[in-house]
């Protein structure tokens, strides 16, 4: 079982959508949770940061982590054409070794 | 701002060869990590390491090795490259391991062996 766990999509909404992105995981100890936004070609920049449960929300973006279901999501409101890219769940025990899921592809359609 | 560069953006090799890459960051973070990204696999941590001259294996070490002789310099090095290696490689950096560290990446590497 992989530590981590994405559906890659992908996923296709139209502009102004809300859109949810989540991620499942199996190590009850992980407790510091990222979300990366990848654009095509591009490495990864860090979107959002949680530590521990609860919500986090910046901007349009909302980050939600459920550690009693071992289950993270990223609300994205309103979006844009610019929003389409890969995103990518991470999260990591110690601060130090990361691990991140496979992505999910989301196209945002004018 | 955090920047991680990254030696070449595009890299063709052959089988066999010997392959340097090289990551370079500019604020002197202590951790550097290098990861391999295939689709469907997603990142994949190859190294890392906590100070100069220390590195600890990833989950994919096989056919890879890494030196940090300078803080700032995290090189991966392929003995002898393999078509299996093909892939695009991410160096990434953070400050310390803590409540507050995320990793910053460099724009990425793309290998292929020929």
């Amino acid at each position: 079982q992989k530590e981590v766990e994405q559906d890659p999509g992908p996923l296709s909404v139209p502009e102004g959508a809300i859109v949810s992105l989540n991620c499942t995981y199996s190590n009850s100890a992980f407790q510091y949770f990222m979300w990366y936004r990848q654009y095509s070609r591009k490495g990864p920049e860090l979107l959002m940061y949680t530590y521990s449960s609860g919500n986090k929300e910046d901007g349009r973006f909302t980050a939600q982590v459920d550690k009693s279901s071992k289950y993270i999501s990223l609300f994205i409101r309103d979006s844009q054409p610019s929003d389409s890219a890969t995103y990518l769940c991470a999260m990591s025990r110690t601060g130090n070794q990361f691990y991140f899921g496979t992505g999910t592809s989301l196209t945002v359609i004018p | 701002d955090v920047k991680v560069t990254q030696s070449s953006r595009y890299l063709v090799k052959r089988t066999g060869e010997k392959v340097f890459l090289e990551c370079v960051q500019d604020m002197d973070h202590e951790n550097m990590f290098w990861y391999r990204q295939d689709p469907g696999l997603g990142l994949r941590l190859i190294y890392f390491s906590y100070d100069v001259k220390m590195k600890e294996k990833g989950d994919i070490p096989e056919g890879y090795s890494v030196s940090r002789e300078k803080k700032e310099r995290f090189s991966l090095i392929l003995e002898s490259a393999s078509t299996n290696q093909t892939s695009m490689y991410l160096c990434a950096s953070t400050l310390a391991g803590g409540p507050t560290d995320t990793q910053y990446f460099g724009p990425g590497t793309r290998l292929t062996v020929l």
